[in-house]
């Protein structure tokens, strides 16, 4: 049973280069969501996707677009990489929305942008 | 919108004891739900306990118990008999119930590092 499976699972970049995290769920759910974790500063949500078609802004949406491919794919791509984006990425899914179901991550993509 | 704090960012315990973490958060809302995940060095993401706000009964799983004080808008996890294993960081985290743009997501705090000495 896979859940969510982040690829890559590391990756360096210069500033300005541009690349997709990938994201996939196994488990039907509706929900998935992308956040970003900064030491001191907990996870923060970047963007997220309540269904299949439809993306939404979070907490720090800028110098991010996501891509909703279908109910199992989830995407983000930083087109201009920046020091600023480096960080720990997660992928997250979860069942009903607004319901006490859990959010279900992946085990991160590590970041660094040089 | 709402808010989580923990002010803690760091405790340590001796095995076999107990440890409190603190969380507070700050919202307008009645109904949420309230969780505490736990971080190991493998960087992966582990619920280990989740409270519903219309439930005045404290959750509990096994050895992991929460004081949750609604009026206070407080949420600590109680770790007893600690354990090498719980060596991680934890975070407490809000989830709101109704509509509009904060429906259905997770707020996290800062997080706690939990030291465990054997």
């Amino acid at each position: 049973n896979a859940g969510v499976t982040q690829t890559p699972k590391f990756q360096v970049l210069k500033t300005g280069q541009s690349m997709t995290l990938q994201c996939a769920q196994d488990m039907n759910h509706n929900s998935m969501y992308w956040y970003r974790q900064d030491p001191g500063m907990g996870l923060r949500l970047i963007y997220y996707s309540a269904s299949e078609g439809t993306t939404d802004k979070g907490e720090v949406p800028n110098g991010y677009n996501v891509s909703r491919l279908n109910k199992r794919e989830f995407s983000l791509r930083l087109e201009s990489a920046a020091p600023s984006q480096t960080s720990v990425y997660f992928c997250a899914s979860s069942g009903p929305r607004g319901g006490n179901s859990p959010l279900h991550f992946g085990n991160g993509t590590r970041l660094t942008v040089t | 919108a709402q808010t989580v704090t923990q002010s803690q960012p760091e405790m340590s315990v001796q095995e076999a004891e107990t440890v409190t973490l603190s969380c507070t958060y700050d919202t307008s809302e009645s109904d949420y739900y309230l969780f505490w995940y736990k971080q190991p060095p493998s960087r992966q993401m582990i619920l280990v306990i989740r409270q519903e706000a219309y439930k005045q009964q404290n959750a509990t799983e096994n050895r992991f118990s929460v004081n949750f004080q609604k009026a206070a808008k407080s949420f600590s996890l109680k770790i007893s008999d600690s354990q090498l294993g719980d060596a991680a960081m934890y975070f407490c985290a809000y989830r709101s119930t109704s509509g509009g743009t904060s429906y259905g997501k997770l707020t996290f705090g800062q997080g706690t590092i939990l030291t465990v000495h054997p």
